[in-house]
């Protein structure tokens, strides 16, 4: 089955204590993405990767990295979490250039810092 | 600075209702804009529209783009209970707008 998956599904942490969030994809895909859904803010692009070791700085990046060292997994880092980082996190990925496919979402994962 | 704004941001209506949500937007290189529905869970995709004035129907749904006047309207006929959501937008599937939250009451 085409998917896209995360893990964990929730997580409850501490302020400072580095975690990461993997997602991965099995369509071999080129293009994926992270973002963060806050309430009332919509979907806010945090880093997105055009291809294996291709990433770039979304819209909210700070405190957070990522790395693409396979095409099928797009890991995200946070470092040194801090309670603004607290929400719905949703992996993407899609066949290329965002804007020229559909992308697929993963399930979410749902982060709280306390 | 990039923009897209929907509108409007919650919308309550009755079975078999007819309803417009609208998104406006402001981007650079423009590709395409595509519309997507939330549940409680992930997004799922609904159209992607690159013309202007080419509708994009899928059952109930309809979408529409206005490249000069920048803007894209979804129209969703004889609403169901199963249409309740938020609706995305999001012009070259990077900047998503807030949404529009969308209740279909029996």
């Amino acid at each position: 089955e085409a998917q896209v998956t995360q893990n964990p599904r929730y997580l409850i942490t501490v302020t400072g204590k580095k975690l990461t969030v993997t997602c991965s994809q099995n369509m071999n895909h080129e293009y994926m993405s992270w973002y963060r859904q806050d309430p009332g803010l919509g979907l806010r692009q945090i880093y997105y990767s055009m291809n294996v070791e291709v990433t770039d700085k979304g819209d909210v990046p700070e405190g957070y990295k990522v790395s693409r060292k396979e095409k099928r997994n797009f890991p995200l880092i946070l470092e040194s979490p801090s309670p603004n980082q607290t929400s719905l996190y949703f992996c993407a990925s899609s066949l290329w250039l965002a804007g020229t496919n559909e992308q697929f979402f993963g399930p979410g994962t749902r982060l709280t810092v306390l | 600075e990039d923009k897209v704004v929907q509108s409007p941001l919650s919308l309550v209506v009755h079975e078999g209702d007819t309803v417009t949500l609208n998104c406006s937007y402001e981007v650079t290189n423009f590709r395409s804009l595509l519309w997507y529905k939330q549940e409680k869970k992930a997004p799922t995709f609904l159209f992607m529209l690159t013309s202007s004035g080419i509708e994009k129907k899928s059952g109930r749904l309809s979408s529409i783009l206005d490249k000069k006047e920048l803007f894209s309207i979804l129209n969703i006929t004889a609403t169901q209970t199963g249409d309740s959501a938020v609706y995305l937008c999001a012009p070259n599937d990077m900047r998503f707008g807030a949404g529009t939250r969308l209740t279909v009451k029996p």
